[in-house]
């Protein structure tokens, strides 16, 4: 069946610096994908869809400069934490959508910012 | 805004248990309701979904009935395998095309053999 990759599945990283974190849709076209995060003990929160060739339509309260989402071909998405800080230490796990509107979910990443 | 809550865990059980994880839900409109599961080192796996009030998903042994008077979407399995052991979202649409998904916090289920 479909399968989204996501890439790195862990990353650390100092604070002050950026990462990046990749969304790949393996056999499917995917027009739109979604970056969700995870706090410890609560729920998946959209942060972004990301569509194609546009730009992201952020949810209110994320910040466009420090989350920076690129979409630049339909089988990838990137999400770049830029000058993370340990309070950006999360779950972040992408979804892509494929023609026929089912979603397929990534295995997430986990960044750590120490 | 619409939210989904759903039971905390861990839910621990013994093999061949009745598993029930419960899921309530806040929104306009009549969205649709979904259940997720997530094996270890995995991505999201939808397990079931339903459309529209008194529709009951199933897949895999497990079942939930869309309960609109009680805005509700309970998860239940009458058997539950060491395999089954993940955590479950109970998750439902929000916004046009109903791909924007609101997620309850998860819950773990650990099955004992």
């Amino acid at each position: 069946g479909a399968v989204v990759s996501q890439h790195p599945s862990r990353v650390i990283c100092k604070s002050g610096t950026s990462v990046k974190i990749e969304c790949r849709s393996l056999d499917f076209q995917a027009t739109t994908m979604f970056w969700y995060r995870q706090f410890p003990k609560k729920s998946l929160m959209l942060m972004a869809t990301s569509n194609e060739g546009s730009k992201a339509t952020y949810e209110q309260g994320v910040e466009k400069d420090k989350f920076l989402i690129n979409h630049a071909s339909l089988t990838l998405s990137t999400l770049t934490v830029t000058s993370a800080h340990p309070e950006d230490s999360s779950f972040y796990i992408c979804s892509a959508r494929d023609r026929l509107n089912t979603i397929y979910f990534g295995e997430g990443s986990w960044l750590t910012v120490v | 805004g619409n939210s989904v809550t759903q039971m905390e865990g861990p839910v621990t059980l013994s093999e061949e248990a009745f598993l029930t994880i419960n899921c309530t839900y806040t929104a306009t409109g009549y969205p649709s309701l979904f259940w997720y599961v997530q094996y270890p080192g995995e991505g999201l796996q939808l397990l079931l979904k339903a459309t529209k009030a008194d529709d009951k998903g199933s897949n895999k042994g497990f079942e939930a009935t869309y309960r609109k008077e009680t805005t509700s979407f309970h998860l239940e399995k009458g058997s539950v395998q060491v395999s089954d052991s993940a955590v479950y979202f109970c998750a439902l649409s929000d916004g046009p095309g109903g791909n924007k998904l609101v997620f309850g916090a998860g819950t773990i289920l650990r099955v004992k053999s």
